[in-house]
């Protein structure tokens, strides 16, 4: 257990939708990186917030927006679903930035249909 | 749950021998490197890292090597167990940037 949480673990819903998925660091770790992993793209860095602030940002499409809450939660917001966004989402925490080890949560199965 | 892509490299070992397990890095630039194993169902767990001041680094039963000439990484496992069977990633980090580039991985399997 690396002591990040996510939820939900499944999600499953229709193109057009909109969804929210939700991810809580690891106490005491200030930043908060998204991943998106797909069977034809592997392990893609999306955004990266540190202590509220977003820091670095990835191959992140427009639909899709984060932020991260002054309790350190962060929220991954995916907008106008299509199939293709059919991935598992993971999200990672680490102390600081940079030189840190990111710690990875279980991740969240998002089903577009 | 199906993890990871279908059509990854794999490597098969038998069980308590020696995995050795390889990843080309992509920039030269790059100044850490961590390797992450992932198990079916589950997120990517952090194994080892190295920096690029260093050649070798040992922790428990796995060791990392760097050769910053041809821009190559290994993860050698020890005597490996069925708990070792997983997706294998490789990670490399550029000077100066947040986020990591992963490798496409590769599936290790163990035959008892």
């Amino acid at each position: 257990d690396s002591g990040v949480t996510q939820t939900p673990k499944h999600l499953i819903t229709a193109t057009g939708q909109r969804v929210t998925l939700r991810c809580s660091p690891r106490s005491g770790d200030l930043s908060v990186y998204w991943y998106q992993q797909s069977l034809d793209q592997g392990l893609q860095f999306l955004i990266q917030y540190y202590n509220g602030e977003e820091r670095a940002k990835g191959n992140i499409l427009e639909r899709f927006s984060a932020q991260q809450f002054p309790d350190l939660h962060s929220e991954l917001n995916l907008s106008s679903l299509e199939l293709g966004d059919s991935a598992l989402y993971f999200c990672a925490s680490s102390p600081r930035t940079q030189t840190d080890t990111q710690y990875f949560g279980p991740g969240t199965r998002l089903t577009v249909l | 749950g199906e993890s990871v892509g279908l059509h990854l490299p794999t490597l098969s070992v038998q069980e308590g021998d020696n995995s050795i397990i390889n990843c080309a890095y992509s920039n030269s630039a790059s100044d850490y490197f961590i390797w992450y194993k992932q198990e079916s169902g589950k997120g990517p767990q952090f194994i080892i890292d190295i920096r690029s001041n260093m050649d070798k680094r040992q922790g428990q039963r796995v060791t990392v090597l760097l050769n910053k000439t041809v821009k190559h990484l290994s993860l050698q496992i020890a005597a490996t167990q069925p708990g070792d069977s997983a997706v294998y990633f490789c990670a490399e980090r550029y000077g100066g940037a947040q986020k990591l580039v992963f490798g496409q991985g590769t599936r290790l399997t163990i035959n008892p």
